[in-house]
């Protein structure tokens, strides 16, 4: 049980925008940590997709875009493409547990 | 071109033990910690600790304290996890992912920049 919350999946139609969260608490995302976020293709290792809480790394598109407010932070894919289609973790530190830790994933299906 | 290389698969028998390796190349090994992260089959990612590449001292993540040791050869820049006393339920596939610091206004963050490939470690009788 991940002290991130995340919905275990999500769908959406080519060309439309979806929007995953990532639920925590007063000890991570509420204490003011920064919320990361990971792609994983099928088959494949994770990819950085936005670092502290809304930037892209070099590459992602901007399609891909991150946000934080209060204990939540939240992940939008806007045109969503067939190539999306991916499991998606959020990632923060947590001051109880003494480090870092991810959401329990969430799986984007393109329709 | 920054990169992790994991070693090959694994399979191995209970109660033995196994050693995942993760050269890196195209940047200072000691500039960065190294992250391990594990994923078991068909669940999520789990984080399992960090080494500090400068000083080797490791960091446990709950739950992997006592079996799992993280070590270093900075000769070659390369990472280990080792894992003893194998047992079914450590049949996962084991990442090295690099610590990247950032500075933001006026304090740092880390995350995890550049993964491994992954190395599946079997175990089974």
């Amino acid at each position: 049980q991940s002290v991130l919350t995340q919905p275990p999946s999500v769908s959406g139609a080519p060309g439309q925008r979806v929007t995953i969260s990532c639920t925590g608490s007063s000890s991570n995302i509420g204490a003011g940590y920064d919320v990361h976020w990971y792609q994983q293709l099928p088959g494949t290792a994770p990819k950085l997709l936005i670092y502290g809480n809304s930037n892209r790394p070099s590459g992602v598109p901007d399609r891909f875009s991150g946000s934080k407010s209060g204990t939540s932070a939240s992940l939008a894919i806007s045109g969503l493409q067939a190539e999306d289609e991916a499991d998606y973790y959020c990632q923060s530190y947590d001051s109880s547990l003494s480090g870092s830790t991810f959401g329990g994933g969430t799986k984007l299906t393109v329709l | 071109q920054v990169q992790l290389v994991q070693s090959g698969s694994e399979l191995k028998k209970p109660g033995a033990s196994v050693k995942v390796s993760c050269k890196a190349s195209g940047y200072t090994f000691t500039s960065y910690a190294m992250n391990w992260v594990r994923q078991a089959p068909g669940q999520g990612l789990e984080w399992m600790g960090w080494i500090n590449t400068n000083t080797g001292n490791p960091t446990y993540a709950q739950g992997f304290t006592g079996r799992f040791v993280f070590s270093l050869d900075t000769s070659v820049s390369t990472a280990y996890l080792q894992i003893s006393s194998l047992k079914a339920e450590d049949t996962a596939v084991y990442y090295c992912a690099r610590d990247f610091e950032q500075l933001a206004a006026y304090y740092y963050y880390y995350y995890m920049d550049v993964w491994g490939k992954g190395t599946t470690v079997t175990v089974s009788s």
